[in-house]
């Protein structure tokens, strides 16, 4: 069966630092990817997608992922966090049928 | 710009009652979705439709039911509200096609309170 994990619930980085959001996902076939954020009162907007070719995709908001088939990992990543980054993040693979299963979600919390 | 607007923000309704969500969107999207989302649980799929007048059980189905007369318009329906149905309620769209192709467009969720 299908399945995603955001292994944490929380996340509280400084503005300015680097920024990653674990997701673990299974599927038994080749999945379609996808990070969403959601800002506080707000529905959620797609930040980037992937399903093949190059393993590094880059997202709105300066925001990228890398697909690693060996983990089953989809990794979010952010160089330099801004204020306005504060946001819940969620992780999500599309299967046959356009279904979508998401992630419990992971919670940022940016300090000054 | 996709737009999906979700009539509601914040609704409040006793126990009991019957409950209507409304969802509208404005890009001919052949699918529409219904969700909830829950502290701890992400979203989880009540009700998901292809076309009008067609609709497909998601993962919670049960103590809800959708209609879709027109294509631009889902609804969701809580036969007997009841305090466990205490959530916010999202509601998405997307083209036909691949999921990859056709992403979900999200409204800006109901919070449903039932007292």
């Amino acid at each position: 069966a299908q399945s995603v994990t955001q292994p944490d619930i929380h996340i509280t980085v400084s503005e300015g630092a680097s920024l990653e959001l674990r997701c673990n996902y299974s599927y038994g076939a080749t999945p379609y990817l996808f990070w969403y954020v959601q800002s506080p009162g707000q529905g959620l907007q797609l930040l980037l997608k992937y399903f093949s070719g190059d393993t590094l995709v880059q997202g709105i908001k300066g925001f990228e992922a890398e697909f690693k088939r060996s983990q089953s990992s989809f990794n979010l990543r952010k160089p330099s966090v801004h204020w306005s980054d504060a946001a819940e993040y969620f992780c999500a693979v599309g299967v046959a049928g356009n279904q979508f299963y998401f992630g419990t979600g992971t919670s940022l919390t940016v300090i000054p | 710009d996709v737009k999906v607007t979700q009539s509601s923000r914040y609704l409040v309704k006793r126990t009991g009652e019957k409950v209507f969500l409304e969802c509208v969107q404005d890009m001919d999207h052949e699918n529409m979705f219904w969700y909830r989302q829950d502290p701890g649980l992400g979203l989880r799929l009540i009700y998901f439709s292809y076309d009008v007048k067609m609709k497909e059980k998601g993962d919670i189905p049960e103590g809800y039911s959708v209609s879709r007369e027109k294509k631009e318009r889902f609804s969701l329906i809580l036969e007997s509200a009841s305090t466990n149905q205490t959530s916010m309620y999202l509601c998405a769209s997307s083209p036909a096609g691949t999921s990859y192709n056709s992403p979900l467009h999200f409204g800006n969720g109901t919070r449903l309170t039932v007292t």
